[in-house]
């Protein structure tokens, strides 16, 4: 069984950097790629960011573009998001999940999820 | 990007009653769609994958069918462990994008 464990949410001001990890365990990390989706208050849920199994390929959805960066240790089995010049509009509980497809590939749906780590973007 | 829209919004039910819910895609997604139940305060669980095919240990009672732009998730006896909130999530490309969801509450 599979465990995904986010940190790194807090209250951060505007224009402002915050780094989030996604510790996992129960499985073969570097097999798999991960992805990051954030939920907004009171809104759905939003893909942020995938990240290939062995960090080869990254995508991002236009708003974070160029803002924010996934990566990956393979040797701490641990996923990263690097958030840069935050809005207000970036404030939500950020996931993360893994990649159903194991080895050289992405599926792009999420059979783990993380219970998520909030992150409050505001002056 | 491709809009997914699910209805109802809220819904709600009683245990044992038959549930379903629907999703639209803005354009043909084929069978690239998930779905996934939400609780507050838990991790999302993946439910069904491919639009139709059940993830391993999902209870039987959960189903998914459609096929382009419209599809459904059918629960077929409502359970007490079943109130939450549903996501569909196309994967036709990789700009992904979720539905709104459908809260299922207790009438």
């Amino acid at each position: 069984q599979g465990q995904l464990v986010e940190s790194g949410g807090g209250v951060v001001q505007p224009g402002r950097s915050l780094r989030l990890s996604c510790a996992t365990s129960g499985f073969t990390f570097s097999g798999f790629g991960f992805h990051w989706v954030r939920q907004a208050p009171g809104k759905g849920l939003e893909w942020v960011a995938v990240i290939w199994y062995d960090g080869s390929n990254k995508y991002y959805v236009d708003s974070v573009k160029g803002r924010f960066t996934i990566s990956r240790d393979n040797s701490k089995n641990t996923l990263y998001l690097q958030m840069n010049s935050l809005r207000a509009e970036d404030t939500a509980m950020y996931y993360c999940a893994r990649d159903s497809y194991y080895g050289s590939g992405i599926s792009y749906y999420f059979d783990y999820w993380g219970q998520g780590t909030l992150v409050t973007v505001s002056s | 990007d491709i809009q997914m829209t699910q209805s109802p919004s809220t819904l709600s039910a009683s245990v044992g009653d038959r549930v379903t819910i629907t999703c639209r895609a803005s354009q043909s997604i084929s069978s690239w769609l998930a779905w996934y139940q939400h609780k507050p305060g838990k991790a999302p669980k993946l439910l069904m994958y491919k639009a139709s095919s059940l993830e391993s240990g999902v209870p039987s009672r959960f189903s998914g069918s459609g096929s382009g732009t419209e599809f459904t998730l059918t629960i077929s006896s409502l359970q007490p462990d079943d109130f939450a909130t549903y996501y569909c999530q196309q994967y036709s490309s990789y700009s992904l994008t979720f539905g709104g969801g459908t809260k299922v509450e207790i009438k």
